[in-house]
């Protein structure tokens, strides 16, 4: 079956520390993949994605992701925390087919201590 | 340019009744998909229109109905409303030919009484 495995469901950080989200997936063949953040109240903004090439690929507001095809896993990074980086994120996948129908992880929720 | 467009923000129904939501994409995306989101289940794919027409389709019942227009404005409907149905319905858009990843609506909560 195809999932998206977020293992951490709450992560706390302290402000100027590095992080680390992790993401897995179960899937038929590599899919796209994505990482989305949420503010509360807020629909989810694409972080950043990767579809082929090179495994570390660079996004918004400081954030990195590298992909490892032998661990099926997506994980994403960034080096300094800021207290607004405070929020829910969400890994998700998607077919290479061309059409829309992600599947999404269920989220890590990341609070950022002063 | 502006962003995608959810109407309207929140919403109160009761049980029994049904419900539209309207999503108006980003100006020239042909896609637009819908998502439940709730704690418990998370982010759920409801259906992806594109040209008018339902490309795919999640694991909901029949009470769960969309329709995309040819300006690509699209709707959902539920009908029947349930408990259960109370969620944030997020709307996304997206350009038609690759996955470049969804711009997201700020969603319309749904709260079922």
């Amino acid at each position: 079956a195809q999932s998206v495995t977020q293992p951490d469901i709450h992560i706390t950080v302290s402000e100027g520390a590095s992080l680390e989200l992790r993401c897995n997936y179960s899937y038929g063949a590599t899919p796209y993949l994505f990482w989305y953040v949420q503010s509360p109240g807020q629909g989810l903004q694409l972080l950043l994605k990767y579809f082929s090439g090179d495994t570390l690929v660079q996004g918004i507001k400081g954030f990195e992701a590298e992909f490892k095809r032998s661990q099926s896993s997506f994980n994403l990074r960034k080096p300094s925390v800021h207290w607004s980086d405070a929020a829910e994120y969400f890994c998700a996948v998607a077919p290479t087919s061309g059409t829309y129908k992600y599947i999404f992880g269920t989220g890590t929720r990341l609070k950022v201590l002063a | 340019k502006a962003g995608v467009t959810q109407t309207p923000r929140y919403l109160i129904k009761t049980r029994g009744q049904q419900v539209t939501l309207s999503c108006s994409p980003i100006s020239g995306h042909r896609s637009v998909s819908w998502y439940q989101q709730t704690p418990g289940q998370g982010l759920q794919f409801l259906f992806e229109y594109f040209s008018e027409t339902q490309r795919n389709k999640g694991n909901f019942p029949g009470r769960f109905s969309g329709r995309q227009f040819s300006n690509s404005r699209s709707e959902m409907n539920v009908s029947t409303l349930e408990l259960g149905d109370s969620a944030l319905y997020l709307c996304a858009s997206a350009g038609e030919t690759s996955n470049y990843g969804y711009t997201f609506g700020s969603g319309t909560r749904l709260t079922v009484v």
